[in-house]
């Protein structure tokens, strides 16, 4: 099946740093992004979708320019968590799909999880 | 508008018994079923999906789920539960053909499997 990964794994910072989370699609090329934020127990949190080449878009609620999106390629996708606060500490993941017309199924990343103190 | 419920937080079964966890959906045309496990500290994984024809589908690590049209349910199920199915499931749902041209599913919140040894 397909792969995506997800780096760094796991993420811990100081309150006010940045940090930055890749998302790869390493045996395919994802039209798509998905970034998605989970809570302990909870549901996934869709935050923002992204395509190749364009524009993020986010879900309501969801700071723009606090989580800044990237989608530089077909393969590559990254969020950047600026000026981390203690409530942005989550479960990150995010997902892949290629083609719509396959049902677009989402491959998603092992997650990352951020810490920040 | 599409919308997908998983009606029970949590599931439990002994192992060896066949178990379903449960998952009914609205979408306004066709839908694209999905359905995902997520291991603790994981990503999601991919476990099966229906697009279109056989109502029953089959997928990995011996899952199956059922579309029922008229019943607007896509229930999972596995003929003899074992102790590593263990984890969190995820239903999402699609509209085959979108209005406003969003691809993005639907998911759950999410049932918690517990298999008794």
């Amino acid at each position: 099946g397909a792969v995506v990964s997800q780096h760094p794994s796991r993420v811990i910072c100081k309150s006010g740093t940045s940090v930055k989370i890749e998302c790869r699609s390493l045996d395919f090329q994802a039209t798509t992004m998905f970034w998605y934020r989970q809570f302990p127990k909870k549901s996934l949190m869709l935050m923002a979708t992204s395509n190749e080449g364009s524009k993020a878009t986010y879900e309501q609620g969801v700071e723009k320019d606090k989580f800044l999106i990237n989608h530089a390629s077909l393969t590559l996708s990254t969020l950047t968590v600026t000026s981390a606060h203690p409530e942005d500490s989550s479960f990150y993941i995010c997902s892949a799909s290629s083609r719509q017309w396959e049902g677009d199924t989402q491959y998603f990343g092992p997650g990352t999880r951020l810490t920040v103190l | 508008a599409q919308s997908v419920a998983q009606p029970e937080d949590q599931v439990n079964v002994a192992e060896g018994n066949p178990l379903t966890v449960k998952c009914t959906y609205s979408v306004s045309g066709n839908p694209y079923l999905f359905w995902y496990v997520q291991y603790p500290n994981r990503g999601l994984q991919f476990l099966l999906k229906y697009i279109t024809g056989d109502n029953l589908v089959k997928g990995s690590y011996g899952f199956e789920a059922e579309f029922n049209k008229s019943q607007t349910s896509f229930h999972l199920k596995k003929p003899s539960a074992l102790v590593s199915d263990s984890a969190l499931y995820f239903c999402a749902v699609r509209d085959m053909y979108p209005s406003g041209g969003s691809y993005i599913p639907t998911f759950g919140r999410g049932t918690s499997l517990i298999v008794h040894p």
